[in-house]
């Protein structure tokens, strides 16, 4: 098993742009996370999802997209990208009911100017 | 709201000192505490973590915390430090807003180790 991936691992835009960061678990989980850390803030839910077609909003959801059209693929969209977004992205994902530990990828360090 | 306090946003050691991170939440629910350890560019690996049953729970790396619901706490110790132990740590609860599903993080600690 591969468990949780993410592309890319670094990315630099420019205000204004939009860009899509990818996730994919091959575990069969139904529940993924997508987490923001910046520097003395620990991690902070963007968004999650219980499987798919289902999703919902976490902590700090604004100007950010995702959809969850596949159990394996849960992507993050920025519509339009700011410099308060530059930070590190994580994608999470953990089995269903009874089993509580999540598995995170290696993380996407996006910069924005 | 939930949420997770983490004193001391840095703690440094000497190596073959005790380690003890520190940990407090809050909770609606009974929690379900983890702690995470994260090396440099890297993303977060589970430590350990507490659901139900005992309230002492060991870890990878020689690591242990304890459950105190009197305290709401869940802190993190290790009898002796390595230099390889050298990281940030998070100690988060599962977020009962959404069910459980995703985590409610500290702010992290980083631990230094002095040889």
């Amino acid at each position: 098993n591969a468990g949780v991936t993410q592309t890319p691992k670094f990315q630099v835009l420019k205000t204004g742009q939009s860009m899509t960061l990818q996730c994919a678990q091959d575990m069969n989980h139904e529940y993924m996370s997508w987490y923001r850390q910046d520097p003395g803030m620990g991690l902070r839910l963007i968004h999650y999802s219980v499987g798919a077609g289902i999703t919902d909003q976490g902590e700090v959801p604004n100007g950010y997209n995702v959809s969850r059209s596949t159990t394996e693929d849960f992507p993050l969209r920025l519509l339009s990208a700011a410099p308060s977004q530059t930070s590190v992205y994580f994608c999470a994902s953990r089995p269903g009911t009874g089993y509580n530990e999540q598995f995170f990828g290696p993380g996407t360090r996006l910069t924005v100017l | 709201a939930q949420s997770v306090t983490q004193l001391g946003s840095h703690v440094s050691v000497s190596e073959g000192a005790l380690v003890l991170l520190r940990c407090n939440y809050s909770s609606s629910v009974p929690p379900y505490l983890f702690w995470y350890v994260q090396y440099p560019n890297q993303g977060l690996q589970l430590l350990l973590k507490y659901t139900t049953g005992a309230t002492l729970v060991k870890g990878i790396n020689g690591f242990e915390a304890e459950f105190k619901k009197s305290e709401t706490s869940f802190h993190l110790t290790k009898p002796s430090a390595h230099m390889s132990d050298a990281a940030e740590y998070f100690c988060a609860v599962s977020d009962p807003a959404t069910g459980r599903r995703a985590l409610t993080f500290g702010s992290g600690t980083r631990l230094q180790v002095q040889p």
